[in-house]
Order: C-alpha cells, then structure tokens, then sequence
C-alpha cells in the first residue's frame, strides 16, 4: 500500500536558521502531496500542497516541490521563526478527493531564540 | 464561522463508559472522516463516510461506531471504553473531485479514560 517516510525528529533550531524536513513516498498512481502543521495542543492545519509532478506549493515562507523522479516532497524554509515551533505531518492522497490521507509520523521541530 | 468543528474537545471518563464525540462541517463537503492519533503523533485513518455511506472501516473494533445522520454531520460512539482508547480524535472532511484530495479537520477530540 501507499507510504510515507519523513525523518524523525525533534529537530531543534537557533531562529533564523535554515530547515528542511526530509519527506518520501510510496504510491500507486499519481497521488498529491501535503504538509501539515500541527501546533502545540491544536489541531492540523494544511501548510501547502502540490498536486503533480514539479509542482511547488509555498505558504508562510515554507516550500516543497513535488519531485516524482525521487518520489520526495521535502520541506524547506530558508529562516525559522520561534513561532514555527510544531510537529510537521507529511501526507499524501489519491487525487480523486474523498480516499483517507496516509500520513508520515511526524516531526516535532523547536526553534529556540 | 468554523469549517470543521468537533465537540467536545476534552474528554475525561472511566473505563468501561461510554462516550460519544460529535463533528460537523459547513464546507459542503461529501466526504467525512475520523483519524486517530496515539500518544506518539502517530496518525491513522479509522473510518470514512461519502454521502452519509460508510466507505472505510480500517480494522477499528466494534466498540466503535460512526455514524452520519446527513452529509454534513459524523459522529463517532465508543462502548465500554478501554485505556488503550486514550487518544486525540480527529475529524476531517474533503470533496469527492475536488481540491485535489485535500482535506480540512476539526481541532480534534482529546480523550483520557482513567
């Protein structure tokens, strides 16, 4: 069945670094690709998606690029912020709309000032 | 104006109790979902609705029983519950052809059985 691998944490950053969060995938088919950002003690929110092949999706100065030649989705963000503090979900889905998410297991980042 | 919303959001009750969390979205939505994510953030589908129809039954047992009066409403009943119950509940929703498969939860459920 469909899988995703992202690297475990906790990953601890000074402000202002650099992250990326490393995401792979197994799938029939063409899935789409999310993130998902889950904030201490709420509830997940969708950080950005990509829906085919080389497509970026970008949001909150975060980025990730569909790569089917290395089935990756890897998150990247060029400074972090004390507010960026959270565990980040990799997911993907058939695109048809209404098949359950497969999710990675979660990386927990900190971000120290 | 919430788009998914679930009740209540903490949960705390005895063994062997039963317990009923409720979801509703106003997204207009076709599909609804449950997932629930254990003590170590892992996350995994537990049951599925297209059109108030049960799709997905992901081997949970039979305590658990979804429920879905009308497309815009899921709700999740456990029977005698079990320590190993213990969990956040999560409740998602998404559009058949739409968005790409992208799917919007609910703050989630936070339950504790003592």
């Amino acid at each position: 069945g469909d899988s995703v691998t992202q690297m475990e944490g906790p990953v601890t950053l000074s402000e202002e670094a650099c992250l990326t969060i490393n995401c792979t995938y197994t799938a029939t088919g063409y899935p789409s690709l999310f993130w998902y950002v889950q904030y201490p003690g709420e509830g997940l929110q969708l950080l950005l998606k990509a829906t085919k092949a080389d497509d970026k999706g970008s949001n909150k100065g975060f980025e990730a690029t569909y790569r089917k030649e290395t089935t990756s989705f890897h998150l990247e963000k060029g400074s972090v912020q004390v507010s960026d503090s959270a565990v980040y979900f990799c997911a993907l889905s058939d695109r048809g709309g209404n098949t359950p998410l497969v999710f990675g297991k979660g990386t927990r980042l900190s971000v120290i000032a | 104006d919430t788009a998914v919303s679930q009740t209540p959001k903490y949960l705390v009750t005895q063994m062997g109790n039963d317990k009923s969390i409720k979801c509703e979205q106003n997204l207009g939505h076709d599909t609804m979902y449950w997932y629930k994510q254990d003590s170590k953030k892992f996350l995994k589908i537990m049951f599925s609705y297209n059109n108030k129809e049960l799709i997905i039954n992901e081997t949970v047992p039979n305590r658990f029983s979804p429920k879905s009066p009308d497309k815009a409403h899921l709700n999740l009943h456990i029977n005698s519950l079990e320590l190993g119950d213990s969990a956040v509940y999560f409740c998602a929703s998404s559009q058949r052809g739409g968005s790409h498969g992208t799917q919007y939860f609910g703050p989630g459920t936070r339950l504790l059985v003592l």
